[in-house]
């Protein structure tokens, strides 16, 4: 079975400021991962994904992820937050093509 | 392109009434989830069909929920009778391989 701990449930910055999510999964096989965003009374967006190849994976929005096998870690990153960063953010992991395995969310706070 | 559509978008009852939520994927996607979020969890999912079948319901609870799709493109997912634990945001998404589009979601309030 697959998991994934988002260990921040919080994160304060300030704008302009950079900005790191953290991502730790277990998984007994090769899987998938995630980034979504889900701004108020929204769904959820998809950040960025790492399927295979490049371990630094970009996204939209100036988001990149860093795969990293060996900590079962793909954190999220961003050199220079805005207001409009605010939002929460899911990780989440598959094991095949299409069932997703969310985290409990961090929920970035950014302040002017 | 138009997104995944849920209505209602808010709904409150009252515990033992029952409710139905639907939803229309994006055009041509064949597989479609049902998630429930609850506040301050990620979504669990509920139910998942590829068509109009169903491809894996081993998180709904069967008692009480349960969910068709019809004619393999809209879908609809009942609560009968709800309970006080079932106030939640309930997602439904739809998928490319490797790529789920996900609805506004219907924030359900059981009083």
């Amino acid at each position: 079975a697959q998991s994934v701990t988002q260990l921040d449930s919080q994160v304060p910055v300030f704008e302009e400021a950079p900005v790191e999510l953290r991502c730790n999964y277990s998984s007994s096989v090769s899987v998938y991962l995630f980034w979504y965003v889900q701004y108020p009374n929204q769904g959820l967006q998809l950040l960025l994904k790492y399927l295979s190849g490049s371990t630094l994976v970009k996204g939209i929005n100036g988001f990149e992820a860093e795969f990293n096998k060996s900590q079962t870690s793909f954190h999220l990153r961003k050199p220079s937050v805005h207001i409009s960063d605010t939002a929460e953010y899911f990780c989440a992991v598959s094991p095949n093509t299409d069932k997703l395995i969310f985290g409990t969310g961090t929920r970035l706070q950014v302040f002017p | 392109e138009a997104g995944v559509a849920q209505s209602p978008r808010y709904k409150i009852i009252e515990k033992r009434q029952s409710v139905a939520f639907w939803c229309n994927p994006i055009s041509g996607h064949a597989t479609l989830y049902w998630y429930q979020q609850i506040l301050g969890q990620g979504p669990k999912l509920l139910i998942q069909f590829q068509n109009n079948g169903v491809v894996d319901d081993s998180q709904l609870p069967k008692d009480r929920f349960s969910a068709e799709r019809l004619k393999g493109v809209d879908s609809t997912l009942k609560i009968q009778p709800a309970k006080l634990e079932d106030s939640a945001v309930y997602l439904c998404a739809s998928s490319l391989p490797f790529e789920q589009y996900f609805g506004p979601g219907t924030r359900l309030t059981v009083t």
